[in-house]
């Protein structure tokens, strides 16, 4: 019965230093999706996987970031060189359906602060 | 692309009955509402679809207008719980899936 889970909960990386975040989606869920919250504004769409495949990574803020799903479950979200401007808090969220119609569920997300 | 919420904040005492307002320059297919507390996840309230139909928690209440691309949520007799940030995420006709959310409307609820 566990939710959607996230690590770290937190990190702290020097500019230019890659970052790997790690989400699990709940068991069974087929859509999954990453977004990026910056203080006080809305969640900001980054990419969109159905099961194992990215369908949409059209919010990739740029070529630094990647994200990945290789067997359908777990994902990782990779930011290469991280640059002040990536510190947000990222969040993963995943639906069991079509995430048109059926609720999203979300992680806690990672903060991530870029020193 | 990113929907329009309305007001940005609220403040309410509790009992007091509050709406929050989200519109799209583009016609949607789905209109969801999500409430995010401090330093926590976003919390899923309501879908609502194109057609009519609602999926989500009996004690909340929404409106799409599908001819104004706008979706209206409804709270009413406010309690202490009810404080946090609200956001609509909104899915487009055209046979995309991603969710667009907009930048919320802080509600504080006071005694």
């Amino acid at each position: 019965g566990a939710g959607v889970s996230q690590s770290p909960r937190y990190k702290v990386a020097k500019r230019g230093q890659d970052v790997a975040l790690r989400c699990d989606p709940i068991s069974g869920h087929v859509s999954l999706f990453w977004y990026q919250q910056a203080l006080g504004q809305g969640p900001e769409f980054l990419t969109y996987f159905q099961n194992e495949a990215q369908l949409d990574k059209s919010g990739l803020p740029s070529d630094r970031f990647f994200a990945e799903r290789p067997e359908g479950s777990v994902s990782t979200l990779k930011i290469q060189r991280t640059q002040q401007e990536d510190s947000a808090v990222y969040l993963c969220a995943s639906s069991l359906e079509n995430p048109r119609n059926s609720p999203l569920h979300f992680g806690n997300g990672t903060r991530l602060t870029v020193t | 692309q990113q929907p329009v919420q309305s007001p940005q904040a609220v403040i309410l005492r509790e009992g007091e009955d509050a709406v929050i307002n989200c519109s799209s320059s583009k016609a949607l297919y789905s209109v969801h509402w999500y409430r995010q507390k401090h330093g926590e996840a976003p919390v899923f309230l309501m879908i609502l679809l194109k057609g009519g139909e609602q999926k989500g928690h009996e004690k909340i209440s929404a409106s799409f207008n599908e001819k104004k691309q706008q979706s209206s949520l409804y709270l009413t007799a406010s309690q202490l719980s009810y404080s946090g940030t609200y956001f609509c995420g909104t899915a487009f006709s055209g046979g995309y899936n991603k969710l667009i959310f907009g930048a919320g409307t802080r509600l504080a609820v006071h005694p």
